[in-house]
């Protein structure tokens, strides 16, 4: 176990709705990074969250958004879903700052389902 | 531009007989390489990391990766697979893209053990 926690475990929604998903990081670490694992492919970088900003994101579209909250955890936030959004949602915590480590540990995500 | 190129889609060995898979990478510099392991229905478990340190690197549940610069390789080795190792496993690295770390997944190694 990493300390890291999401919720919800599932989600099923339909085309078009919105999304929120939640992650809580692992004690002592400041900087969260979201990934989007389709089903068979490895994950793919959405973005990452240090000191409540978005300091680095991957080619996903503007609908996907996030935040990050003083205690560190962190949501995700997907607008107008598509189908191939259908996806499990990962998060990782890690210690970032001049004496940080570029060492992620994951969460065990969450299965969201657009139908 | 980062990258990970996982050689073998699909590796089955027989219970206690040795595990090779094989991982080449890119990276712009010097970078930091990691395995992670999924089982099924379950998030990412980091195995071992490498970070300039040694060349050689050990992890957890008997796995080790050597680091060869000359072939950019990071292949993942154990000498006796055991059951409980059927998994996925993802060689991983890491690279700095402005403030942020971000982690480039190769495609996966579905590795089988057969009794």
């Amino acid at each position: 176990e990493t300390g890291v926690t999401q919720s919800p475990t599932h989600l099923i929604k339909t085309r078009g709705q919105q999304v929120t998903l939640r992650c809580s990081s692992q004690s002592g670490h400041n900087t969260v990074s979201w990934y989007q694992q389709a089903l068979g492919q490895g994950p793919q970088f959405i973005f990452q969250y240090y000191r409540e900003e978005e300091n680095g994101r991957g080619n996903f579209p503007p609908r996907f958004s996030g935040l990050q909250f003083p205690n560190y955890s962190s949501e995700l936030n997907v607008n107008a879903l598509e189908l191939d959004d259908s996806a499990l949602y990962l998060c990782a915590s890690s210690a970032a700052g001049a004496f940080g480590t570029d060492t992620q540990y994951f969460g065990p995500g969450t299965r969201l389902t657009v139908l | 531009a980062q990258s990970v190129t996982q050689l073998d889609s699909h590796v089955s060995v027989s219970e206690g007989t040795p595990v090779l898979l094989r991982c080449n990478y890119s990276s712009s510099y010097s970078p930091s390489l990691f395995w992670y392991v999924q089982h099924p229905n379950k998030g990412l478990q980091l195995l071992l990391k490498y970070t300039s340190a040694a060349t050689l690197v050990k992890g957890i549940n008997g796995f080790e990766a050597e680091f060869k610069k000359s072939e950019t390789s990071f292949h993942l080795t154990k000498p006796s697979a055991h059951m409980s190792d059927a998994a996925e496993y993802f060689c991983v690295v890491s690279d700095r893209f402005g403030s942020a770390r971000q982690l480039t997944f190769g495609s996966g190694t579905q590795l089988t053990v057969l009794p």
